[in-house]
């Protein structure tokens, strides 16, 4: 049963354009969401979180957004940058479950030049 | 400072043999967290370390796979009589294991995995 699910494999945006990122999970125990970003060969890296009393969280170019009755969450990067093109994992986590995460498959962000 | 690492960095083993795979987490950070990556998957938490109480084990799919942290500091993920099944990226995370603000510990820090592949 996948708890956290990012439907979209891949995305592929112009540099300067709007990159929309998005999660679904089923857990209502979740209280905690943080997206990370992966190169290849390299572990992945936090990029920014929200806790499940916001709906929204701004870092530079990244805003989180949270949707707690859809049990979704978005990314939003803009502009969208080259070196921003990684593998982007979507996680939640529980203070009841030790704050272990549980991660989505990933999506595929490239962005054009 | 330093960061998590991670060795070796690439483990290939014959089905059957067993393999050590070593976390250094970054200093001070009481929680310590395995995840694998098989290809094309997300990642799938194993186990996770807090301090001295108990592991949560909840993660590691059958009893060939056993962890240990010693002093509170370095891990060390031993998988028994490997199978093809688990060639992965083992990823090791650490974190600082406050329970809010920043740096809290629902955020973990990765270290650059370790490429296991079971020929």
């Amino acid at each position: 049963d996948q708890q956290v699910k990012q439907n979209s494999p891949s995305l592929s945006v112009q540099e300067g354009r709007i990159s929309i990122l998005n999660c679904d999970y089923t857990n209502s125990m979740f209280d905690y969401f943080l997206w990370y970003k992966k190169y290849p060969a390299e572990g992945p890296t936090f990029l920014i979180s929200i806790s499940s009393i916001k709906d929204k969280n701004e870092d530079g170019r990244f805003t989180v957004f949270l949707n707690k009755s859809a049990k979704h969450l978005s990314l939003h990067i803009v502009p969208s940058q080259p070196g921003d093109s990684a593998v982007y994992f979507c996680a939640a986590s529980a203070r009841e479950y030790g704050n272990k995460l549980v991660f989505g498959a990933g999506t595929i962000l490239r962005v054009k030049s | 400072g330093a960061g998590v690492s991670q060795s070796p960095s690439n483990k290939v083993t014959e089905k059957g043999k067993d393999v050590e795979l070593r976390c250094d987490p970054i200093s001070g950070h009481t929680a310590l967290y395995w995840y694998r990556q098989s290809l094309g998957q997300g990642l799938e938490f194993l186990i996770y370390f807090q301090g001295n109480s108990a592991p949560d084990k909840s993660g590691l799919p059958s009893d060939r796979f056993s962890a240990e942290r010693t002093g509170g500091s370095v891990s060390t993920l031993t998988i028994q009589r490997t199978q093809q099944e688990d060639s992965a990226v083992y990823l090791c995370a650490s974190s600082s294991g406050r329970t809010s603000g920043r740096g809290s510990s629902y955020e973990q820090y990765f270290g650059p995995g370790t490429r296991l592949t079971v020929t």
